[in-house]
């Protein structure tokens, strides 16, 4: 078991509503990152936060927005939901920024109808 | 532009044979090379992962193999066991303040071993 979870493990959302989804990293851990995983596609970077500062971001609207916690959990929010941004959302925490070995949780599934 | 690309969507093998998962990669920046394996309804696993200034890392019976010069990596499974079927990712991560903490995916190869 990687200590990672993520909550909701299911999420099903209107278009143009906003959703949270919430993540708690491994004990120790003060990276978190998140990604995106559609459908058939190996999952894509969103941003990491270390030590609670946005640390690196993808090629992701601003919409997509997030937040770390002193415990360093952390949450993605996404504002104006479209129906591309169904998929499946993983977060992974590591000991550094690197990400030399991050561990995933199970991913939050996202539909938005 | 896809910097990792895993070119063989599906591999399918006998139980106790090796199995070879490929994986190419554009971005002669990347430094650092990790494979990940994920079961349906579960986060990837991390497996291995090896270092540009290696060319082999071996834990148990998974194998990395890194050949720079043509930008290529395999993941070698000896021997295949059905438990190791599944959907396995190759990542890359870059050095330099704009690349911390990302990690480019390929698009993943499903592994069926059977028994």
């Amino acid at each position: 078991e990687t200590g990672v979870t993520q909550s909701p493990t299911h999420l099903i959302k209107t278009r143009g509503q906003q959703v949270t989804l919430r993540c708690s990293s491994q004990s120790g851990h003060n990276t978190v990152s998140w990604y995106q995983q559609a459908l058939g596609q190996g999952p894509q970077f969103i941003f990491q936060y270390y030590r609670e500062e946005e640390n690196g971001r993808g090629n992701f609207p601003p919409r997509f927005s997030g937040l770390q916690f002193p415990n360093y959990s952390s949450e993605l929010n996404v504002n104006a939901l479209e129906l591309d941004d169904s998929a499946l959302y993983l977060c992974a925490s590591s000991l550094n920024r690197k990400n030399t070995e991050a561990f995933f949780g199970q991913g939050t599934r996202l539909t938005v109808v | 532009d896809q910097q990792v690309k895993q070119n063989s969507p599906s591999l399918s093998v006998q139980e106790g044979r090796i199995s070879i998962l490929n994986c190419d990669y554009t971005n002669s920046m990347f430094d650092y090379f990790l494979w990940y394996k994920k079961y349906p309804a579960e986060g990837p696993t991390f497996l291995i992962s090896i270092s540009s200034i290696k060319d082999k890392n071996e834990d148990g019976r998974f194998t990395v193999f890194l050949n720079k010069s043509a930008k290529h990596l395999s993941l070698h499974i000896v021997p295949s066991q059905p438990g190791d079927s599944a959907v396995y990712f190759c990542a890359a991560s870059a050095s330099g303040s704009s690349n911390t903490g990302k990690l480019i995916f390929g698009q993943g190869t499903t592994l069926q071993v059977k028994p």
